[in-house]
């Protein structure tokens, strides 16, 4: 079975940074592009970020690059977004998803249970 | 690319048709998701690829279209289909969704 958990939410001042895990179990992590997807709370939702099997093609949502930086440890079956200069407006909750076919880069398939991260003095 | 959804909610009663609509700024194919989202829960994908049915998902829930017009429908509304559905295009990055539709039952 697919999992994927999510960790390292919490509160955070403005221009804080922090670091988000997703643990993932129940596939070969290392054979699947990844994506980071964000909910405001009471708002819909946005896709934030993506990284191939092995870290060398990324992408960004415009409103996060340059402070956000996606990354994977395929040997501890883990992916990461480092957040930097974090903003009111990067309040969310924040989902780890993985598509559901090998071959597929850009489906939202399967997703974690998220990680609240909350900007705010 | 922009999804623009409607309606933003809506309320029927138990067995009533509902339909949502997305419209894509731009061509997108078939590269259309649907998915629902409870209170408290992550998505979950239920309709991909415009049309197709994900496995386990009842047979009410349907979605059509190709291009930039695309349509979701639940035929028979059940009291467990009480969620925010959303849609959301693959063509291209950045993936982008619509706005979502909040489904309440009467």
């Amino acid at each position: 079975e697919v999992q994927l958990v999510e960790s390292g939410g919490g509160l955070i001042p403005p221009g804080g940074s922090l670091r988000l895990s997703c643990a993932a179990s129940g596939f070969t992590f290392g054979d699947y592009w990844m994506h980071w997807v964000r909910q405001a709370p009471g708002k819909g939702l946005m896709w934030v970020s993506r990284i191939n099997t092995d870290g060398s093609s990324i992408a960004y949502a415009d409103s996060v690059k340059g402070r956000f930086t996606i990354s994977r440890d395929n040997a501890k079956n883990t992916l990461y977004l480092q957040m930097d200069t974090l903003r009111a407006e990067d309040t969310a909750v924040y989902y780890c998803v993985r598509p559901e076919e090998v071959t597929a880069t850009l489906t939202l398939d399967n997703w974690g249970q998220g990680t609240l991260v909350s900007v705010s003095s | 690319i922009q999804m623009t959804q409607s309606p933003s909610s809506l309320s029927a009663s138990v067995g009533d048709r509902i339909t949502i609509t997305c419209q894509a700024s731009r061509d997108v194919g078939n590269f259309l998701n649907w998915f629902q989202q409870r209170p408290g829960k992550p998505p979950k994908l239920l309709i991909y690829d415009a049309s197709n049915l994900e496995t386990g998902v009842p047979s009410r829930f349907s979605g059509s279209g190709s291009g930039t017009d695309f349509a979701f429908t639940i035929s028979n509304l059940q009291p467990e289909d009480i969620a925010t559905y959303y849609c959301q295009q693959f063509d291209n990055l950045p993936l982008t969704f619509g706005g979502g539709t909040k489904v309440e039952i009467k």
